[in-house]
């Protein structure tokens, strides 16, 4: 198993703007998936990527991914004070099961 | 559906108290398991991992055990703790073919020793 690394660690942004967080990780991937956690809460899963996708959409989410690059990024558009959490991104393994977090971004939405 | 109970959501207990943690799934069936800490403003660190009754990983040397008595519980304890035993204990499930699915979390227990 391996930990994705995301950057920046901390986000701010207003209300209806776009925010980008990218993710990073070292080796191979089945699959790459983006969780959200609100203040005090579990993670919620978001998304989930396959390594022969490169980009996915969800709502206001757009997933990109580039094995090449060994890297993701997650875009939340016209954001909401409601999206103000951590967000945290896993690489799966093929080998693996289980999901290392990263320390995740902090995104704080001022209305 | 699918759900995850865990609890208490908040515990405050002396050091050198013993502990219990509670996670249960509903509406599946041989589930992966998972116990992950989150320290105040930091990420998740892994703790232990089960697929199967009685099947348990250890990620990390620490005062802390688990066991999965059934195939749907999955318990967290500890003998004494510590006060490094405090943060934010989230208990997750996901299917076998995790590779296809995401985890699912519970709501998480604030444990702060004292």
């Amino acid at each position: 198993s391996q930990q994705g690394e995301e950057d920046p660690q901390a986000l701010s942004i207003q209300e209806g703007e776009n925010a980008t967080m990218n993710c990073s990780y070292k080796t191979s991937i089945n699959n790459l998936q983006w969780y959200r956690q609100n203040s005090g809460r579990g993670l919620v899963h978001l998304i989930l990527i396959r390594s022969n996708e490169r980009e996915k959409h969800s709502g206001r989410l757009r997933v990109t991914l580039d094995t090449s690059k060994k890297s993701s990024s997650l875009l939340i558009t016209a954001s909401r004070a409601a999206d103000t959490a951590s967000y945290f991104c896993a690489p799966t393994s093929y080998n693996t099961d289980k999901l290392i977090f990263g320390t995740g971004t902090r995104l704080q939405v001022f209305p | 559906s699918q759900t995850i109970h865990q609890w208490p959501a908040t515990l405050v207990q002396p050091v050198g108290s013993p502990l219990s943690l509670e996670c249960t799934v509903e509406g599946t069936s041989n589930p992966n398991l998972y116990w992950y800490r989150q320290a105040a403003g930091r990420g998740l660190q892994l703790l232990f991992y089960s697929v199967g009754i009685g099947q348990i990983s250890s990620e990390v040397p620490q005062n802390l055990s688990a066991s999965r008595p059934q195939d749907r519980q999955f318990i967290l304890s500890s003998k004494k703790l510590l006060l490094s035993d405090s943060g934010f204990y989230l208990c997750a499930w996901s299917e076998q073919s995790y590779l296809n699915y995401g985890y699912t979390f519970g709501s998480g227990t604030r444990l702060t020793v004292v």
